[in-house]
């Protein structure tokens, strides 16, 4: 069964410090993987994508994603936070098993402290 | 430049009544979807199509229905609005079925 689970439901970093979001996934079939941003009263917008090239995904904005087969994760980075970072993220598995299936996680609200 | 639309931004209704969601996309894609998205549940998908005159139900199907009479056009029905129907909707597209999804800016109910 197809699956995605962020570890943080909030997470509270001080500007200029690493951010890191929690994703872990399960899937039957080789998956994409997507991180997506959404700032408050807007709609989702793609920072970045996996679909089984290079394992490393840099995105827009700084961030950038690792995928991990051997720890089922897929977690977002960015080096050094910015106030406007401050938004909802939602981890998304997306493969062809049984169809065509896309998961939306429950979403990790990032907190930016000046 | 292409774009996803919803219409209307904002909707208040009454339990009972029938409401319908407008999602227009400028993209040329083929595949539309139809989410909800409340506290503590990210988004559900409520229905998607891959093409003209295709529908399928998503995870939480039950009480909307949509119709896809052209490429550019999704729209989603509330046959008899429910105050459990109270969420903010997002349409999106996609060219291909595990490529990115554009989402539209978003449609907030209320049913009261």
């Amino acid at each position: 069964a197809q699956s995605v689970t962020q570890l943080d439901s909030h997470v509270s970093v001080s500007e200029g410090t690493p951010v890191l979001l929690r994703c872990n996934y399960s899937s039957s079939y080789s998956p994409s993987l997507f991180w997506y941003v959404q700032h408050p009263n807007k709609g989702l917008q793609l920072l970045l994508k996996y679909t089984s090239a290079a394992t490393l995904v840099k995105g827009i904005n700084g961030f950038e994603a690792e995928f991990k087969k051997s720890e089922t994760s897929f977690h977002l980075t960015k080096p050094s936070a910015h106030m406007s970072d401050a938004a909802e993220y939602f981890c998304v598995v997306s493969d062809l098993g049984g169809g065509f299936k896309t998961i939306f996680g429950a979403g990790t609200r990032l907190f930016v402290k000046a | 430049d292409a774009e996803i639309t919803q219409s209307p931004r904002h909707k208040i209704t009454e339990t009972g009544r029938q409401v319908t969601l407008a999602c227009h996309q400028t993209w040329n894609h083929n595949n539309m979807f139809w989410y909800r998205q409340d506290l503590g549940h990210g988004l559900r998908l409520i229905h998607y199509s891959y093409g003209v005159q295709d529908t399928n139900k998503g995870e939480v199907s039950d009480g909307y229905s949509v119709s896809r009479s052209n490429t550019e056009d999704l729209p989603l029905t509330l046959e008899s609005a429910a105050s459990s129907q109270t969420s903010v909707y997002f349409c999106a597209s996609s060219t291909i079925r595990q490529e990115t999804q554009y989402f539209g800016p978003g449609t907030r109910l209320l049913v009261l």
